[in-house]
């Protein structure tokens, strides 16, 4: 039973560039999340998205950022034109419901690095 | 806004001691709140979960505790291993119910 699988694991950018970053959730779970952790910070909400819906985006910065959960295929996090200050590590997490009692899996994380 | 603390950044102790890590939170009273292990390089992994009407919680060797008129919850690991080194994050839900918010963790750093 294959848990939450991210890649790449590890990504460099140079500035200006487009990161592209996926997450397939455990099977079964329909609920997928991103978060960011950067260097000495906390994990820090970005995106909730299930099947083709953005539920709650209020993480996310306004511009340059964007997410989706298509009906087929893995959720994808886009940063359009990287600068220096997106270097972290990105975590996708995937839950079978939303509620106290479904638990997040999360992915071993994605590191991107913006020279 | 919700806050949630973490006291200590790092805590050391012996082997087979019992560490203890809280976690604070303020502007908010959530309905649970959990508890999770995260390994350099790895993404973190659910260990416990508290609701509200419980005062304490065990599992194994570790037992988390919920004071909700302190805002306060403990998380104990009991006759600790140094494999229990690594870094422990408490979270809450946020008040939509989307997601969790999560302190800033405490490093432990158990010595043989």
């Amino acid at each position: 039973n294959a848990g939450v699988m991210q890649n790449p694991r590890h990504l460099v950018r140079r500035r200006g560039q487009e990161a592209r970053l996926r997450c397939s959730p455990m099977k079964g779970h329909s609920h997928v999340y991103w978060y960011r952790q950067l260097p000495e910070e906390g994990l820090k909400f970005m995106v909730y998205l299930q099947k083709e819906n953005i539920i709650d985006e209020s993480g996310m910065p306004k511009e340059r950022f964007s997410a989706e959960f298509p009906k087929e295929g893995p959720s994808i996090l886009r940063i359009q034109q990287v600068v220096r200050g997106d270097s972290a590590a990105y975590f996708c997490a995937s839950s079978l419901g939303q509620g106290e009692l479904e638990t997040q899996y999360f992915g071993p994380g994605t590191r991107l690095l913006v020279l | 806004s919700q806050k949630i603390e973490q006291n200590s950044e790092a805590l050391n102790i012996q082997e087979g001691k019992t560490a203890t890590l809280t976690c604070n939170y303020t502007n908010y009273s959530p309905a649970y709140l959990q508890w999770y292990r995260q390994d350099p390089g790895r993404g973190p992994v659910f260990l416990l979960l508290i609701r509200e009407n419980e005062k304490e919680k065990r599992k194994e060797r570790l037992k988390v505790t919920f004071d909700t008129t302190l805002k306060q919850s403990l998380f104990h690991i009991t006759a600790s291993q140094p494999a229990d080194s690594a870094t422990y994050l408490c979270a809450l839900e946020n008040q939509a119910g989307t997601a969790l918010i999560f302190g800033k963790g405490t490093t432990l750093s158990v010595s043989s």
